[in-house]
């Protein structure tokens, strides 16, 4: 199993540049979500879903847009970069959140520099 | 809404020391608190406590959940230069979709 993965592992845009950071996993986790991670602030989640078809807005949504239509992929699509976003990103996957949320499966993160 | 707090923020110890890290919660309906240790790159799952497993252990790792107090520890003993790292936990609720995280304890420990 390759787990949960990536891409780009870095990336650098102009202010409002739009782009998509790829994820998947090849696990059969039901659920993904999107993390960003800024010095002093831990992870935050930006969005999640809980299948394919399903998702929701987590903490800091706003700028972000995602969809699910397989299992296995959860891409994260920036509308138009602000230096704001400026973060390391961390896509995450894990069981059911029916069976109640365990442990999270995080692939290595993409760092973005918006300029 | 639900929050996790971490402290300190940032620990330098020397090797071989014993070192408590503290997380406090309040989580709506409170069911699980995780605690993940990040290296370089993506964090890593280390224990997950709830009301019915309230303390874990593991190697030189250990942690306790104290319901009372809305908080849980993390205890490291004979510390060692690969525990340096930054240690993050989370909490999450019955019928949660998704974890609260904590700003995160960044542990250094020095030769």
């Amino acid at each position: 199993n390759a787990g949960v993965t990536q891409t780009p592992k870095f990336q650098v845009l102009k202010t409002g540049q739009s782009m998509t950071l790829q994820c998947a996993q090849d696990m059969n986790h039901e659920y993904m979500s999107w993390y960003r991670q800024d010095p002093g602030m831990g992870l935050r989640l930006i969005h999640y879903s809980v299948g394919a078809g399903i998702t929701d807005q987590g903490e800091v949504p706003n700028g972000y847009n995602v969809s699910r239509s397989t299992t296995e992929d959860f891409p994260l699509r920036l509308l138009s970069a602000a230096p704001s976003q400026t973060s390391v990103y961390f896509c995450a996957s894990s069981y059911s959140p029916g069976q109640g949320l365990g442990e999270q499966y995080f692939g290595p993160g993409t760092r973005l520099t918006v300029t | 809404e639900d929050k996790v707090v971490q402290s300190p923020l940032s620990l330098v110890v020397h090797e071989g020391d014993t070192v408590t890290l503290n997380c406090s919660y309040e989580v709506t309906n409170f069911r699980s608190l995780l605690w993940y240790k990040q290296e370089k790159k993506a964090p890593t799952f280390l224990f997950m406590l709830t009301s019915s497993g309230i303390e874990k252990k593991s190697g030189r790792l250990s942690s306790i959940l104290d319901k009372k107090e809305l908080s849980s520890i993390l205890n490291i003993t004979a510390t060692q230069t690969g525990d340096s790292a930054i240690y993050l936990c989370a909490g999450a609720g019955w019928g949660a979709q998704k974890l609260v995280f904590g700003q995160g304890t960044r542990l250094t420990i020095n030769p």
